[in-house]
């Protein structure tokens, strides 16, 4: 089955932990993004990747990293420089930039 | 003015009525559109895509693209209890770096 993959579901994180969220497509899709959500509001983009071994940041990157080593993959690490982390992260991809996203199931990261 | 901009409801329908929901956009090159639907908890899910004027059908529901006055719309027919969910209204801004950029989403609860 050809999909995008997120892991783990539910991510709980102490503070000053630095975590990392999964995601894997195996659409063979160009671009990758991720987003994060919060109750009641639209999805602001934190980082995306047209393209191995390059990304760029979105609207809200700070206290967030990432890598695209590998083109099915897009891990997104939450830093303890993030002070509100605490959202629903979505990744999503796309065959190219600009193109249709289609998106994974989510992480919902809770910090304690 | 925000780039992306829609009611963010509730749209209440009744039951097998026609619902109408609403997105202006700011950025007059954009040149593709897409919805998408979110049930609660979940993550969004692509049902249409268009980028052209005029009207796109996909069984119940049709999308509607109007460039000159910047404004895309999607129509649902015989609406059903299991329509009820937000609908995100999203849009390529050419000049953004093929980005999409997410409405805030509108919600739709549809009455038995």
């Amino acid at each position: 089955d050809g999909g995008i993959t997120q892991s783990p579901k539910y991510l709980f994180r102490k503070e000053g932990q630095n975590v990392t969220l999964s995601c894997e497509q195996n659409l063979n899709h160009d671009a990758m993004y991720w987003y994060r959500q919060d109750p009641g509001q639209g999805l602001r983009l934190i980082y995306y990747s047209q393209i191995v071994n390059d990304f760029q940041k979105g609207d809200i990157a700070e206290g967030y990293s990432v890598s695209r080593e590998k083109k099915e993959s897009f891990p997104l690490t939450v830093t303890s420089a993030q002070k509100n982390p605490t959202a629903f992260y979505l990744c999503a991809s796309a065959l190219a930039g600009g193109g249709e996203q289609f998106f994974g199931p989510g992480t919902r990261l809770t910090v304690l | 003015q925000k780039e992306v901009e829609q009611n963010s409801g509730p749209l209440s329908v009744p039951e097998g009525a026609i619902a109408s929901l609403n997105c202006t956009y700011s950025d007059r090159v954009s040149q593709s559109f897409f919805w998408y639907r979110q049930y609660s908890g979940k993550s969004p899910e692509l049902i249409m895509s268009i980028y052209s004027n005029g009207d796109k059908e996909d069984g119940r529901f049709t999308a509607q693209l109007n460039k000159a006055s910047q404004y895309v719309s999607l129509l649902i027919r015989d609406s059903q209890p299991s329509d009820s969910a937000t609908y995100l209204c999203a849009v390529t801004i050419m000049n953004r770096d093929d980005k999409i950029i997410f409405g805030k989403g509108t919600r739709l609860h549809i009455l038995p």
